[in-house]
Order: C-alpha cells, then structure tokens, then sequence
C-alpha cells in the first residue's frame, strides 16, 4: 500500500546531540513538509520542498536541516542548535496538481530530549 | 498574525447527536482553500472536508459538512450523528492562493470528546 513512513516512531536524544528524522514517500508525490507540533497547539511549519533539491524555510525552522536528494525522502535533522526539541514531528506529502490538494501526512515521531 | 483561529480547546457530544466545531480565517487572497483534519490519538492526521473559495456549495463528506460562510470568514465543520470513534483533536487548515503548491497553515484545534 502507498503511504509515507515515519522513522522511528519514538526517539530520545540527550542535549546537543543532533538527530534525524526519515521520512519516506511512496505515493509519488513532488511535495513535502515538515511540521512540528506541541501539546495544545496546532501544527507549525518547519521547511517544505516542492520538487528534488528544492527546499524552503517554514515559520520555525530556525535549529532544523533537511534535504531532498531523492523524490520520495525527505529526512529531517534536529541539531543541537534547536533550544527546545521536544515535540511530535509530522512529516506529509502532497501530489501537485490535484483540486483539493490535501496533505498526506505520516503516523509521526515523537522526540525527547532528556 | 493568526491565519486560523479555533475557539473551541474542547468540545462535549452526546453520542448519535451533531457537533459544531468553529473556525474562522484570515486572507485577503480571492483564492484560498480550507480544510479540517482529525487526529486521533494514534497522531496520525486524516483529511476529513475540502471547500474551495469559490466553491458555492457546501462541501460534504458522508457525515462532515462544512458550513462555509465567506463573508465572516468562516469554515465550521459539523458533524453528524456523532459516534465514539469521533472522539479525537480537529483542526482547520488553510492554504493561500493560486493552485495547491503554497503551504498549509494549521489552528490550534479543538479536542472532541463523544459521550456515550
């Protein structure tokens, strides 16, 4: 089944450590994004890319790295330079091109820093 | 400045009755999209409704209808017949402009819970 993965699930990380997120696409898709969210708030963007080796900034991506080698990944860093990466991370996709264009999102990574 | 705005923290339904759950936006684009998401307590987000700006009609999808009122800037989801596996966090989303290749702006949702 076509659907994008999220890896790993759950992942603890001590302090000025830098970590990576994966994120993997089988749907096809040009676009992709990555969100950031905290307990009762609402998803907030970190970068996007809407074609191979193309990447924009989001409203918080201050601390964060990614890049798009390949069409169906898009691997988030969270470097040591993020003050407070505690969060859950959404990674999602869009085809272009659609109506509606709805995002497609994963199941997520949570991130501890202890 | 706030894109999406979601009153509503948390929301009480009684089982089999309909719920209104509120959104109101911000753009001065002519042409924008709205969308609600639910997210159960899995965390993964699932595409619920669509409406487009110009779409006259209210969007619907089997038991979620979209009260789309453009002159208050306004996009509440309902919905109906409201069963446990409803219960879950809502949010409202929007993107702005032409096409579908800006990104997607997110409230910061509201938590359903179902009674049974």
């Amino acid at each position: 089944d076509g659907g994008i993965t999220q890896s790993p699930k759950y992942l603890f990380r001590k302090e000025g450590q830098n970590v990576t997120l994966s994120c993997e696409q089988n749907l096809n898709h040009d676009a992709m994004y990555w969100y950031r969210q905290d307990p009762g708030q609402g998803l907030r963007l970190i970068y996007y890319s809407q074609i191979v080796n193309d990447f924009q900034k989001g409203d918080i991506a201050e601390g964060y790295s990614v890049s798009r080698e390949k069409k169906e990944s898009f691997p988030l860093t969270v470097t040591s330079a993020q003050k407070n990466p505690t969060a859950f991370y959404l990674c999602a996709s869009r085809r272009r091109g659609t109506n509606t264009g709805e995002l497609f999102f994963g199941e997520g990574s949570r991130l501890t820093v202890l | 400045a706030q894109k999406i705005t979601q009153t509503q923290p948390g929301m009480f339904v009684q089982e089999k009755e309909a719920v209104t759950l509120d959104c109101t936006y911000d753009t001065s684009d002519q042409s924008y999209g709205l969308f609600w998401y639910k997210q159960p307590s899995s965390g993964e987000m699932i595409f619920l409704i669509y409406q487009g700006s110009y779409d006259e009609q209210n969007a619907t999808e089997g038991r979620y209808s979209l009260n789309f009122q453009k002159a208050r800037k306004s996009a509440n989801l309902v919905i109906s017949a409201s069963q446990l596996g409803d219960s879950a966090m809502y949010f409202c989303a929007m993107r702005e402009g032409l096409g579908n290749n800006n990104d997607m702006r997110f409230g910061a949702g509201t938590r359903l819970t179902v009674k049974p």
